[in-house]
């Protein structure tokens, strides 16, 4: 079993849509927890931390369950530039180690 | 601010040749991580370098991958001899220094794609 597992899609929505994401976590001595967007053919870049209280960046909400292991990405009004691969990240601790999940594709549709 | 550069950008080889890649971190990060990301895979963590010093190489395929940052700053990742299944994007990513709680974000370089055949 990966220590990090997601829905690796893709997801085909149309403009203007909801959508969501989850991942679990294998690891209950995790820290802290990431959502990374991945453009094709590019680096990952970190879109947001991820909190036991929730958190919101614009049309952007990011949630973590610790007791169920869970974490989630909700993405409001989808816009075309949405369109990208969005990496489930935990960070182990002490270290800064980064653990990724495999990605879930997103294709904004116009 | 520069970002985390990397070389070459693309590189084909030959199975059992040998090849190297070079990465300078952002300025001041005294931590830096060689990354190998398969295709429809994220990216999985071969060895973290803190300052000069070897923090985590456990995923390192020490037979055939070494790496080094002699002086702290810029890093070699070199493959010898490199296999099919090596075909991957290398990334490099820098970070302040790790603490204990306190997770700093990673910056990652454009990446080096390989390609063996």
């Amino acid at each position: 079993r990966k220590e990090v597992e997601q829905d690796p899609g893709p997801f085909n929505v149309p403009e203007g849509a909801t959508v969501a994401f989850n991942c679990t976590y294998s690891n209950s001595a995790s820290q802290s927890f990431f959502w990374y967007r991945q453009d094709c053919r590019k680096e990952p870049k970190l879109l947001m931390s991820v909190y036991s209280s929730g958190n919101e960046d614009g049309r952007f909400t990011a949630q973590l369950n610790r007791a169920s292991q869970y974490i989630s990405l909700l993405i409001r009004d989808s816009k075309l530039s949405d369109s990208a691969t969005y990496l489930c990240v935990v960070n182990r601790g002490a270290t800064n180690k980064l653990i990724f999940g495999t990605g879930t594709l997103l294709a904004v549709q116009p | 601010e520069a970002g985390v550069a990397q070389s070459p950008r693309y590189k084909i080889i030959e199975k059992r040749q040998s090849v190297a890649f070079w990465c300078n971190p952002i300025s001041g990060h005294a931590t830096l991580y060689w990354y190998q990301q398969i295709l429809g895979q994220g990216p999985k963590l071969l060895i973290q370098f803190q300052n000069n010093g070897v923090v985590d190489d456990s995923q390192l395929p020490k037979d055939r991958f070494s790496a080094e940052r002699l002086k702290g700053v810029d890093s070699t990742l070199k493959i010898q001899p490199a296999k099919l299944e090596d075909s991957a994007v290398y990334l490099c990513a820098s970070s302040p220094i790790a603490r204990q709680g306190l997770p700093y974000e990673q910056y990652f370089g454009p990446g080096t794609r390989l390609t063996v055949t």
